[in-house]
């Protein structure tokens, strides 16, 4: 089955610093890689995602790249603020079968001081 | 349009006893998930429904753990003769699935807390 490991499993950063986190995963039949984030005591919701079929998408201070060789992609969040504070989680999914059951990181807790 | 509703919201129970967990996806989504979440843990997967395919399993991680989806909606969660390490956030997720992987849509979870 699907492997996914996240680095850092927690991220401290000063308010305008970038943020990067970074996924691997071990199946190649991957091809949808999406972004949550879970503020405290909150749901996980998406904030990004991504297919096999392009290598970086950007929505605003978000950005994802995907390396479908070396099996990894990576989450950047440019002039971080406060409010991004929070749990980030990434996931790997195929359509093994006709199911998409994504496979979820460890989650990086991401900590923007003011 | 209301979000996927779960129930209840805090479970506090003994060791030994049975616990039923609820779900009520978003309506018209087909795939509906349950996953786990303990502290400082990542997201672990428990089992998944599709349509009317039978459900994946896999994630299940012994046979105490059960669920059920009637009629293609609400979902329940059944853990029997629960123990310690049971305690966790159980969290069910709906997707849409229009032919291809795309975006949970989650709950707010049920805490789950064994003593």
């Amino acid at each position: 089955g699907e492997n996914v490991e996240q680095h850092p499993s927690t991220l401290s950063v000063q308010e305008g610093d970038s943020a990067v986190i970074k996924c691997t995963y071990s199946d190649s039949a991957s091809n949808y890689f999406p972004w949550y984030k879970q503020e405290l005591g909150k749901r996980p919701q998406l904030i990004i995602d991504i297919r096999s079929n392009v290598g970086e998408k950007k929505d605003q201070r978000i950005a994802v790249t995907l390396n479908k060789t070396a099996k990894h992609f990576s989450l950047h969040i440019t002039e971080t603020q406060p409010e991004d504070s929070a749990v980030y989680f990434c996931a790997a999914s195929s359509a093994s079968g006709g199911s998409y059951i994504p496979t979820f990181g460890r989650g990086t807790s991401l900590i923007v001081h003011p | 349009g209301a979000g996927v509703s779960q129930s209840p919201s805090n479970k506090v129970t003994e060791k030994g006893k049975d616990v039923e967990l609820r779900c009520d996806p978003i309506s018209g989504h087909t795939a509906l998930y349950w996953y786990r979440q303990s502290l400082g843990q990542g997201l672990e997967f428990l089992i998944y429904f599709q349509g009317n395919s039978a459900p994946d399993k896999s994630g299940l991680p012994s046979d105490r753990f059960s669920a059920e989806r009637t009629g293609g909606s609400v979902s329940t969660l059944t853990i029997q003769r629960t123990q310690q390490e049971d305690s966790a956030v159980y969290l069910c997720a709906s997707s849409l699935l229009p032919g291809g992987p795309g975006e949970l849509f989650f709950g707010e979870g049920s805490r789950l807390t064994v003593l």
